[in-house]
Parts: C-alpha cells; structure tokens; sequence
C-alpha cells in the first residue's frame, strides 16, 4: 500500500514569490493535514480537510492556503513568500474524520532566500 | 486549549540501558495521545497510541507509555536502547472534539551511546 507522497521534496524560492506543494494521501483516506516544521516553533499545525472541506485551521496567516479536490489529493499554497517560511511542510493523511492515527509523508523542504 | 510539553530537548542513553522520554500535557477534556518518531530527513511515524481503554500502551520496537491521569503524563519508556532508536520524538495531544488537529511537543533528540 503506497504511503503518502509529497511533492516536490525539495525547492528554493525567492522573497515575494509563491509556492504550491502537493500531497497524495493513502487511498481510502479522506482526511489531510499539515503541519509546518521549523527548528524553533516545532511542529505547527496548518489546516485540515476532509472530502475537500476545510475543518480545522491553525493560527497562521492568509497568505498560507490550501484546497483538497474531489480524490483527496491536496495542494498547500503559500503566497508572497519570507524568510521566515523556510521550513519542513509535513503532510498527513488519516481514514477517518474523527481523531485517528495520522500517516505522514516525508514532507517538502522550502527554502526562501 | 492543549498543549504538550517534552522535558530535556535532548536525552543520552547508553546502548542497554532504559529509555525514557517524558510527556505532560493540558486538555480540557479528555484527550487522545500519541508518540511519533523522526528519523532524518524522513516523516514522522506512530510509535503508539492511547485514546481510551488500557492506561499501559504497547508499541513498535519495544516502546511502551503510560497513560496517568492524575499527572497529566504519558512517558515513553523503553527497557533497553539499540542504536537503531537513535532519532527524534514527539509527544502529541489531539480531541476528539477536534478532528485531527493535533498538537506537538517540541520532541525529544535521543542519542544512543555504543
């Protein structure tokens, strides 16, 4: 059974510029999240969908944005990029709706420069 | 709100000996916890996890945690470390009342003497 797989795994931007990542979750699941790693903050929570509604969202700004389409698969868009968004953007999928184990992926390593 | 907090950032172990990683946490009502493990450049991964039922909870590779209410703790034990264990953990915190928003501790580093 395939995993979840993010892409691109790697990638460098510029100040200003944006960004779109992409997640596949494991077939079945219908819940997605992410999550910001950064060595200071952690891990940080994004937003959640399930069957392409947003459910959740954390604390971070509007330029950060996300959509799941009618397969589950998942972009993150990040736009009018900083500094401070360098950082591992983890993806997890999960079967259910309710709280579950979550799978995740081996994330996307950004660096703005 | 919730929240997890790791005490020691980093943790040294010698190979055999026990291994144990602590976790505390805050939930306003009764919570769903996990342990992840990092390895690097990889994702996290479920070392166990207790939502309800049994207070001791088995996991892969040996590790178990414990459930303890009264302390508002859930730390990660092992009896004896491998090499192999050496990477990073994480504690987290989720509702069920919250989907899967779940919350993470800062982990832990574990480093693994020979």
């Amino acid at each position: 059974k395939a995993g979840v797989t993010q892409t691109p795994r790697y990638l460098i931007k510029t100040r200003g510029q944006q960004v779109t990542l992409s997640c596949s979750p494991i077939s079945g699941h219908r819940s997605v999240s992410w999550y910001q790693q950064t060595p200071g903050q952690g891990l940080q929570f994004l937003f959640e969908y399930f069957s392409e509604t947003q459910r959740n969202k954390g604390n971070f700004p509007g330029r950060f944005s996300g959509r799941q389409f009618s397969n589950s698969r998942s972009e993150m868009n990040v736009s009018t990029l900083e500094l401070g968004d360098s950082a591992l953007y983890l993806c997890a999928s999960s079967r259910t709706g309710k709280t579950g184990e979550l799978f995740f992926g081996e994330g996307s390593r950004l660096t703005v420069l | 709100a919730q929240s997890v907090t790791q005490l020691g950032s980093h943790v040294s172990v010698s190979e055999g000996a026990l291994v144990l990683l602590r976790c505390n946490y805050s939930s306003s009502v009764p919570p769903y916890l996990f342990w992840y493990v990092q390895y690097p450049n990889q994702g996290l991964q479920l070392l166990l996890k207790y939502t309800t039922g049994a207070t001791l909870v088995k996991g892969i590779n040996g590790f178990e945690a414990e459930f303890k209410k009264s302390e508002t703790s859930f730390h990660l034990t092992k009896p004896s470390a491998h090499m192999s264990d050496a990477a990073e953990y994480f504690c987290a915190v989720s509702q069920s009342n919250t989907g899967n928003q779940f919350y993470f501790g800062t982990g832990t580093s574990l480093t693994v003497i020979p």
